[in-house]
């Protein structure tokens, strides 16, 4: 029972262009959303997040938009670069609602290629 | 000066040996995580420790057996290894528990032959 789903395994976009990546929860619980990027042979990293209590936040060329009433967020890069080309993770807890204690559902990860 | 550092960062051995995977962060963080990321690429938490107490402790196989000798390190070891042991293991650290922003380690990869 997949709570967290990334249905696009991979994704390609061109320099420059914007990349879109998306997410969907099923579990009504979770209040608090992350974006862990990947690069091969390195552990997840933090890129950004999003409480429930907000429907967008930014952070330089990353901006996540969160959408409760369809259980869905999305991370824009704009403008992408070869640089971000990695595996994008979504990650959910019920952080606000004090059941999370660090407990993260991930989803399976989204291959973002970004060519030159 | 690797934030969150595992060692070995690959381990190949038989079925039902016994094996420990060791990991140290020099953030002075609290909270320790231990995740596997199966062949399917989900990502799982199995453990994590907050002061070198046991918090979470999701259903795993008692033949995982976290150590926490103090806060800056949390190894794991498995006995009894088995084939669907195989899988990269990544720990990681929060500076509070319950924490979203975990640093993760470079990850070991397990394979059982």
């Amino acid at each position: 029972d997949q709570q967290v789903k990334q249905n696009s395994p991979s994704l390609s976009v061109q320099e420059g262009r914007i990349s879109i990546l998306n997410c969907d929860y099923t579990n009504s619980m979770f209040d608090y959303f992350l974006w862990y990027k990947k690069y091969p042979a390195e552990g997840p990293t933090f890129l950004i997040s999003i409480s429930s209590i907000k429907d967008k936040n930014e952070d330089g060329r990353f901006t996540v938009f969160l959408n409760k009433s369809a259980k869905h967020l999305s991370l824009h890069i704009v403008p992408s670069q070869p640089g971000d080309s990695a595996v994008y993770f979504c990650a959910a807890s019920d952080l606000l609602g004090g059941g999370s204690q660090g407990n993260l559902i991930f989803g399976k990860g989204t291959k973002l290629s970004v060519k030159p | 000066d690797t934030a969150v550092s595992q060692t070995p960062k690959y381990l190949v051995t038989q079925m039902g040996n016994d094996k420990s995977i060791k990991c140290e962060q020099n953030l002075g963080h609290d909270t320790m995580y231990w995740y596997k990321q199966d062949s399917k690429k989900f990502l799982k938490i199995m453990f994590s420790y907050n002061n070198k107490e046991l918090i979470i402790n999701e259903t795993v196989p008692n033949r995982f057996s976290p150590k926490s000798p103090d806060k800056a390190h949390l190894n794991l070891h498995i006995n009894s290894l088995e084939l669907g042991d195989s899988a990269v293991y990544f720990c990681a650290s929060s500076q509070l528990a319950g924490s979203e922003t975990q640093y993760f380690g470079p990850g070991t990869r397990l394979l059982v032959l």
